[in-house]
């Protein structure tokens, strides 16, 4: 079974400053990882994925991410935030041993807050 | 451009009455998928789709329905039996099940409400 953990309901941090949002996993096999932002009342955007090799992944709006197998983590971050950052951020992973329909399992999501 | 269309955006329901969410892609993805999204609980998924004419239920499925008649469209049924139908609705797609390194394409969601 793949399951995902966001540990924190809400990341406060102040404009400028770095920000880390955490993600753990858990899968079978190896995983396949993933990073999604939504907008309120809107869908979710891909910001960055994970599949093999460089264990720092970058992706958009300047966000990267950090892969960390001993860990079994795969932390979002960004060296200066942006008030526009502020939104809900959500880790997924897929476990490369399972079957079942391709599925994505998310975690409960975290909510990013930034000020001025 | 290519993506997901949900409609309509928002949708009010009354008491024991079905309503029918739409999901359409023009992104030739085979895989489907309907989540509902709920505060402090993430998504959950209900039902999902890898090929036209077939689907399988997800973690929620109870008192919803799907068809996939078409690989561009899956519409998802919510009816009288969902006793908590209030939410927020998220279809996604992905290419073919076996490219396993590829994410979701989401909608921009349908918000239902019970009136």
């Amino acid at each position: 079974a793949q399951s995902v953990a966001q540990p924190e309901d809400q990341v406060n941090v102040a404009e400028g400053n770095p920000l880390t949002v955490k993600c753990t996993y858990s899968v079978s096999g190896n995983p396949y990882l993933f990073w999604y932002v939504q907008y309120p009342n809107r869908g979710l955007q891909f910001l960055l994925k994970y599949i093999t090799g460089d264990n720092l992944v970058k992706g958009s709006y300047g966000f990267e991410a950090e892969f960390n197998k001993s860990q079994t983590s795969f932390h979002l971050k960004k060296p200066s935030a942006l008030v526009s950052d502020s939104a809900l951020y959500f880790c997924a992973v897929r476990d490369t041993l399972t079957g079942g329909g391709n599925k994505l399992t998310f975690g409960t999501g975290t909510q990013l807050k930034v000020e001025l | 451009d290519g993506g997901i269309t949900q409609s309509p955006k928002y949708l009010f329901r009354k008491e024991g009455q079905n309503v029918t969410l739409s999901c359409e892609q023009n992104l030739n993805h085979d895989a489907m998928y309907w989540y509902r999204q709920d505060p402090g609980q993430g998504l959950r998924l209900i039902y999902y789709s890898q090929i036209v004419n077939d689907f399988q239920k997800g973690d929620i499925a109870e008192g919803y329905s799907v068809s996939r008649e078409k690989k561009e469209s899956f519409p998802l049924t919510v009816t009288s039996a969902q006793k908590n139908p209030t939410a927020f609705y998220l279809c996604a797609s992905t290419p073919a099940p076996r490219h396993r390194g590829d994410g979701y394409t989401f909608g921009s969601g349908t918000r239902l409400t019970v009136v």
